[in-house]
């Protein structure tokens, strides 16, 4: 099983609104990564995730708060986003082995968010 | 900076031809290129990964190829097909001093490909 899932499929959210994206894998991988991919762009890298711990964070603001509860689950919490952060949110999972984060990375089928 | 270039942007073919996608970065301490497929709205399906120590990989239809000397990758597609079409990214996984990586890809723009009947 190569999957990595996200929900919701769809998020339309308010300026003042707090929602969260949740992405899950049951591939034993720990590494999980978020990226962001605005419209006819290559997604950017915001956060990666290492044995549940953070060990990348590419300057995203703080209205993005990422958290990972265990190794099959990764979450993102939004707050007071602005409506440039309309983009499609997709999450990631590779294997991480001898200290190393690297190998394939599978990538889920993405949350199309949209600010108001 | 690791930065990575696709080239060409865009691609029109008709069905059956054969045809090569190129990638081309300009930091040779790269752990890995993986080569993705993306259909509008999607997520990225990954076609091939080819390690560093590696020179090609090759899956059904796909032949993808590493030459980390000259900074360049191609993706061959064998006999296409409409359902083909798609955008194609490569991305690079950057290794750091000691020969691990952080995790970090670095793609490309990407090749939108249309393979027409």
């Amino acid at each position: 099983d190569t999957e990595v899932t996200q929900t919701p499929k769809h998020l339309v959210m308010g300026m003042t609104n707090k929602k969260s994206l949740k992405c899950e894998q049951h591939m034993g991988h720990r590494a999980m990564y978020w990226y962001k991919q605005k419209a006819k762009k290559p997604p950017e890298l915001m956060f990666v995730y290492s044995y549940e711990k953070l060990s990348i964070n590419e300057s995203v603001p703080s209205r993005f708060s990422p958290e990972c509860p265990n190794s099959s689950l990764l979450n993102l919490h939004l707050h007071a986003l602005q409506p440039e952060d309309s983009a499609l949110y997709l999450c990631a999972s590779s294997q991480k082995s001898g200290g190393v984060v690297g190998n394939e990375q599978f990538f889920g089928p993405g949350t199309r968010l949209t600010v108001l | 900076k690791q930065e990575v270039t696709q080239i060409p942007a865009a691609l029109s073919v008709p069905e059956g031809e054969n045809l090569v996608l190129n990638c081309s970065f300009t930091d040779s301490a790269i752990y890995n290129l993986q080569w993705f497929r993306q259909d509008p709205g999607k997520g990225l399906t990954s076609l091939l990964l080819i390690q560093s120590s590696q020179r090609e990989q090759t899956s059904g239809r796909l032949n993808a190829s590493l030459d980390k000397s000259s900074g360049r990758s191609t993706l061959y597609i064998a006999a296409s097909q409409p359902g083909d079409s798609a955008t194609y990214l490569c991305a690079g996984l950057i290794a750091n001093a000691g020969g691990t990586s952080y995790g970090k890809l670095t793609f490309g723009q990407g090749t939108i490909l249309t393979v027409h009947p």
